[in-house]
């Protein structure tokens, strides 16, 4: 049971150059989310799906898209990468977002994407 | 905004200390969670914990929802214990989760 698969682990870009981080999981679950992790920032939600065929923006989600592919697929674009895009990327999943049934929120980390951006 | 403040920031142990983690929210909580991230960046759900105490191990926790707080207790700390605790939960009406600093601990042998 893999969880949930985010690739690439790392990633060196120049200024104004695009990529796509990759996410999928295999729990069935309907929510996904996209995390920035900086020094001391702590975690920041930069783009969330509830469930499928829906995306909604977190704290952070200028320079950034997203697209719900579908129900195990959650990408994380970045259309024209600057160096304050600099950070680790983490991919996360829930079976449901909010205040659903007990526990139904919990979340499933993937193992991060490294991205430097020069 | 709602605050969720971790405490302490940082903290140094011995093999084989006991350690108190504090997380404190400034509004009413639900659903809080525990996580932790080791030292190579995987982060994993400890204890999904609204209210009461529950015990895995080493590890246990008691979050008291009335008093917007929660704690996580480490015994018999080891060194692969080491690594940054984060607490989370949904905070009022807010159905996204509400995100702690985290607390960084080094576990010496």
């Amino acid at each position: 049971n893999a969880g949930v698969t985010q690739t690439p682990k790392f990633q060196v870009l120049k200024t104004g150059q695009s990529m796509t981080l990759q996410c999928a999981q295999d729990m069935n679950h309907n929510s996904m989310y996209w995390y920035r992790q900086d020094p001391g920032m702590g975690l920041r939600l930069i783009y969330y799906s509830a469930s499928e065929g829906t995306t909604d923006k977190g704290e952070v989600p200028n320079g950034y898209n997203v697209s719900r592919l579908n129900k195990r697929e959650f990408s994380l674009r970045l259309e024209s990468a600057a160096p304050s895009q600099t950070s680790v990327y983490f991919c996360a999943s829930s079976e449901m977002l909010g205040q659903a049934r007990s526990g139904a929120n919990v979340l499933t980390f993937g193992a991060g994407s490294r991205l430097t951006v020069l | 905004g709602i605050q969720v403040e971790q405490s302490p920031p940082d903290l140094i142990l011995q093999e084989g200390a006991n350690s108190t983690l504090r997380c404190n929210f400034s509004d009413s909580v639900n659903n809080l969670q525990w996580f932790h991230q080791n030292p190579w960046g995987q982060l994993i759900n400890l204890f999904y914990i609204p209210s009461g105490t529950k015990q895995n191990g080493r590890l246990s926790a008691t979050t008291v929802a009335t008093e917007r707080y929660s704690l996580l207790y480490i015994s018999s700390s080891q060194t692969t214990d080491s690594g940054v605790y984060f607490c989370a939960g949904n905070a009022g009406n807010n159905r996204k989760l509400i995100w702690g600093l985290g607390t960084s601990l080094a576990v010496n042998p």
